[in-house]
């Protein structure tokens, strides 16, 4: 079973600040990832996907991916306490048809 | 709003009983997978449907079975249900049988086995 991992935190910051969430992965072969919301009793909801090394900037989201550290990683600018949530980071198998979860992040973000 | 649509929301089952969950692709989207979400846990693929066959089956026990019909739209059924099927269930839409780049989630189905 190919691994994604994350921190389960809680992640704690305070409002207006930057909250970096990160994820790593062991299929060397995966091609693209992708960052979900999920607030508590709700479904994920995608915030953006990232296919290429470098960023991805998306409004105060920004994605970052390092395929050679199988790193990846989701940065929340000017964090809001309405992104007080728990961030999953998914994987694109190398058959391409299934998204390879971790067990996601819990930020806190503190008024 | 994702346009992807599950029914029913919420239900509650006993042990041994089958239940079919339903799900209304996002309009224009051919595919569709399953997921089963266990609290505190990231979701894990059950299944895909492409063009109403199985296109890729996770690790999950043969009374997981679904269907698509020729509008998209799909069902989950599980048969003889247990306890640790307790879980949220969840349906995603996407163009292609590689999934694309825009996976959208419905809102899910919590469904508790006693």
């Amino acid at each position: 079973q190919k691994e994604v991992e994350q921190n389960s935190g809680p992640l704690s910051v305070p409002e207006g600040a930057i909250a970096s969430l990160n994820c790593t992965y062991s299929d060397r072969g995966s091609q693209s990832f992708f960052w979900y919301r999920q607030y508590s009793g709700k479904s994920p909801e995608l915030i953006m996907f990232i296919y290429s090394n470098g960023d991805k900037e998306d409004g105060r989201f920004t994605a970052q991916l390092n395929k050679a550290s199988q790193y990846v990683s989701l940065l929340i600018r000017d964090s809001q306490p309405s992104d007080s949530a728990t961030y999953l980071c998914a994987v694109l198998v190398n058959s391409g048809y299934a998204l390879n979860f971790g067990k996601g992040t819990s930020l806190l973000v503190t008024p | 709003e994702t346009g992807v649509t599950q029914s029913p929301t919420h239900l509650i089952k006993t042990r041994g009983q089958q239940v079919t969950l339903r799900c209304s692709s996002q309009s224009g989207h051919n595919t569709v997978s399953w997921y089963q979400q266990a609290l505190g846990q990231g979701p894990q693929f059950i299944f895909q449907y492409y063009r109403e066959e199985e296109n890729g089956r996770g690790n999950f026990p043969p009374r997981f079975s679904g269907l698509q019909f020729p509008n998209y739209s799909s069902e989950l059924n599980v048969n003889a249900l247990e306890l640790d099927d307790s879980a949220l269930y969840l349906c995603a839409s996407s163009t292609g049988a590689s999934g694309g780049n825009t996976i959208y989630f419905g809102e899910g189905s919590w469904l508790t086995v006693v």
